[in-house]
């Protein structure tokens, strides 16, 4: 009974690639959002997404590109992978959007390495 | 724009003192959330505490405190009776009424509890 499930767990792949990895919440929640993990442990929003609509696209380069079938599911393709994506990309969602009080849920995070 | 520092990378307490993790933020909004969330080494986030700029006392969750003082712009995490579980990076966030889409983060400070 995981409330944000993120796969795969570690992903290791070749400049240049393309790959995709998949969220799903379980917890009713209407927002769901992709966070980026440096190497400096820093946590940037990427994208927002609230009931399937896109929120938040914070200057992302457009060979991300965030798809929601449903408001359960939030998944994250990668275009042409270049070294500089190698990061921990965490999934994560909350409830109530337009409210202050209310806390994100985060995925076990994707350690995504580009060689 | 709405910013989050932390200035300890990294803190270290001996096991059942208390330590404090400091937190200020900066934004121009009346009202707006502040949240710490704990990263182990295993890399999950977990939700710790929320304050509310309006809430009138300081929150309190089991060992955690977060000492809030609005006019310094403060909002800094006080754990209790440290444990050595509670090794770990701990991150301040902030989520605005105009940004109520994203919560902000801090740098992180890594707390390491000795015996």
């Amino acid at each position: 009974d995981t409330a944000v499930s993120q796969t795969p767990k570690y992903l290791v792949t070749q400049m240049g690639n393309d790959k995709s990895i998949k969220c799903e919440q379980n917890l009713g929640h209407d927002t769901m959002y992709w966070y980026k993990q440096d190497s400096k442990k820093f946590l940037k929003i990427m994208f927002s997404y609230n009931n399937k609509e896109l929120i938040i696209n914070e200057t992302v380069p457009n060979r991300f590109s965030p798809k929601s079938p449903d408001k359960a599911h939030l998944n994250l393709h990668i275009n042409s992978l270049e070294l500089g994506d190698s990061a921990v990309y965490f999934c994560a969602s909350s409830h109530n959007r337009g409210s202050m009080n209310t806390e994100a849920f985060f995925g076990q995070g994707t350690r995504l390495t580009v060689v | 724009a709405q910013k989050i520092t932390q200035t300890q990378p990294g803190m270290f307490v001996q096991e059942k003192e208390a330590v404090t993790l400091d937190c200020t933020y900066d934004t121009s909004d009346p009202s707006y959330g502040l949240f710490w969330y704990k990263q182990p080494s295993s890399g999950e986030m977990i939700f710790l505490i929320y304050q509310g700029s309006y809430d009138q006392q300081n929150a309190t969750e089991g060992r955690y405190s977060l000492n809030f003082q609005k006019a310094r712009k403060s909002a800094n995490l006080v754990i209790s009776a440290s444990q050595l579980g509670d090794s770990a990076m701990y991150f301040c966030a902030m989520r605005g009424p105009y940004n109520t889409d994203k919560l902000i983060f801090g740098t992180g400070t890594r707390l390491q509890v000795f015996p």
